[in-house]
């Protein structure tokens, strides 16, 4: 059972552009939502999280815009560069859950230069 | 990593065999997961832990068992594996109950010939 739909599968933009990866989620009783960064053959890091009581969260270049009603939140990049070359998942969890988290089925993406 | 080692890094087995991979953690830390990722699947939790011989089955429990005998060391067995667990294992430790964050090890790829 898929709970959190991740799209696209896969991204390529060029230097400087604004790549942007999607998420939504069915299950209301989630309340945090963390992007993961992984490098190829390095383990998921965090990237940023973001709960539902405001709607965007922006730390350097990294921003997530979250839309509580449409139960859809995303992932967005400023000023892409080479080195964000890696696979983005998407997360949520329930605060109440042993910190069980649901994962998207991730996003590669490419930066060219 | 946030202290967690995975062991071993590499292994190759045969069908029928048994296997155990072992998580380490260094900081004490309650929470412990494995998941399993596969292409187009995402990260999917196969078991997990809450405190010592305190675990539960994930979503993708079967043919796997886990272990944890002590808070530093959480162990996942593959009783006899099959080319379907074929996969790369990764490791997370969750840090307390006030955050949902978890930090993942390095990951062990598995392959069952």
């Amino acid at each position: 059972q898929q709970q959190v739909k991740q799209s696209p599968q896969s991204l390529i933009v060029q230097k400087g552009g604004i790549p942007i990866i999607n998420c939504a989620y069915e299950n209301t009783a989630f309340d945090y939502f963390p992007w993961y960064q992984q490098f190829p053959g390095k383990g998921p890091a965090l990237l940023i999280a973001i709960r539902p009581d405001v709607s965007e969260k922006k730390e350097g270049r990294f921003t997530i815009s979250f839309n509580k009603s449409a139960k859809q939140f995303s992932l967005h990049i400023m000023d892409s560069q080479p080195g964000d070359s890696a696979t983005y998942f998407c997360a949520a969890s329930n605060s109440g859950g042993y910190q069980k988290v649901t994962f998207g089925t991730g996003t590669k993406l490419q930066v060219i230069p | 990593d946030a202290g967690i080692t995975q062991s071993p890094r590499h292994k190759v087995t045969e069908t029928g065999t048994p296997v155990t991979l072992r998580c380490h953690q260094t900081e004490n830390h309650r929470y412990m997961y494995w998941y399993r990722q596969d292409p187009g699947h995402g990260l999917r939790l196969i078991h997990y832990s809450y405190g010592v011989k305190d675990t539960d089955k994930g979503e993708v429990s079967d043919g796997y068992s886990v272990s944890r005998s002590k808070t530093e060391d959480f162990l996942l067995t593959l009783e006899s594996a099959t080319s379907s667990q074929t996969s790369v294992y990764f490791c997370a430790i969750g840090l307390s109950q006030s955050t949902d964050t978890q930090y993942f090890g390095p990951g062990t790829r598995l392959t069952v010939l």
